[in-house]
């Protein structure tokens, strides 16, 4: 069935700093690609829809500046965490449309994020 | 707008014993639903989903579903529970265009004692 492959599983950072995570779908080709946060114990939230070749679409509330999304390529999908704060600390899930495959909606391993 | 209500944060049985985790929609359009299980720390992995074909949607590990338009239940059950069952369950229902996002209910805590 249809893979999606996130990286890093886990990141310990400085605040101030960046950190990417990135997410790739290994055997079909994702035109989209949506990003989603969760915090403890509670469900995943939107934060943006990954469109190939085009503008991210951010959802309300979501900072565009901190929050950088490009996706390149039909497979790859990056998510970028510019100049990280302690609040930014958490688990970062993408998921990738497979349309192929009469809406496959895949998830990646998702991505826990600290930052000290 | 699409959303989905999930009835119990927690819930609890022993093991082989009838599994049911509620969940209630709302859509605006023919919904499309999913259950997703979440292990700790881990993305979702997709148990079953209904795309307005067959109203009892069999899936992975002895889960099934029933959509009820009537009563805008989408409820998943397994007759035996394993100890490997205890997991986050989150029921989704799809956006009303194309490929949107999944909207997600809260999520339930299945929790399975021997």
């Amino acid at each position: 069935g249809a893979v999606v492959s996130q990286h890093p599983s886990w990141v310990i950072c400085k605040s101030g700093t960046s950190v990417k995570i990135e997410c790739r779908s290994l055997d079909f080709q994702a035109t989209t690609m949506f990003w989603y946060r969760q915090f403890p114990k509670q469900s995943l939230m939107l934060m943006a829809t990954s469109n190939e070749g085009s503008k991210a679409t951010y959802e309300q509330g979501v900072e565009k500046d901190k929050f950088l999304i490009n996706h390149a390529s039909l497979t790859l999908s990056t998510l970028t965490v510019t100049s990280a704060h302690p609040e930014d600390s958490s688990f970062y899930i993408c998921s990738a449309v497979d349309r192929g495959a009469n809406y496959g909606y895949t998830f990646g391993s998702g991505t826990r994020l600290t930052v000290v | 707008a699409q959303s989905v209500t999930q009835l119990g944060s927690h819930v609890s049985v022993s093991e082989g014993a009838l599994v049911l985790l509620r969940c209630n929609y709302s859509s605006s359009v023919p919904p499309y639903l999913f259950w997703y299980v979440q292990y700790p720390n881990q993305g979702l992995q997709l148990l079953l989903k209904y795309t307005s074909a067959a109203t009892l949607v069999k899936g992975i590990n002895g889960f099934e579903a029933e959509f009820k338009k009537s009563e805008t239940s989408f409820h998943l059950t397994k007759p035996s529970a394993h100890m490997s069952d205890a997991a986050e369950y989150f029921c989704a229902v799809r956006g009303n265009s194309g490929y949107s996002t999944l909207t997600f209910g809260k999520g339930t805590m299945l929790l399975v004692s021997p």
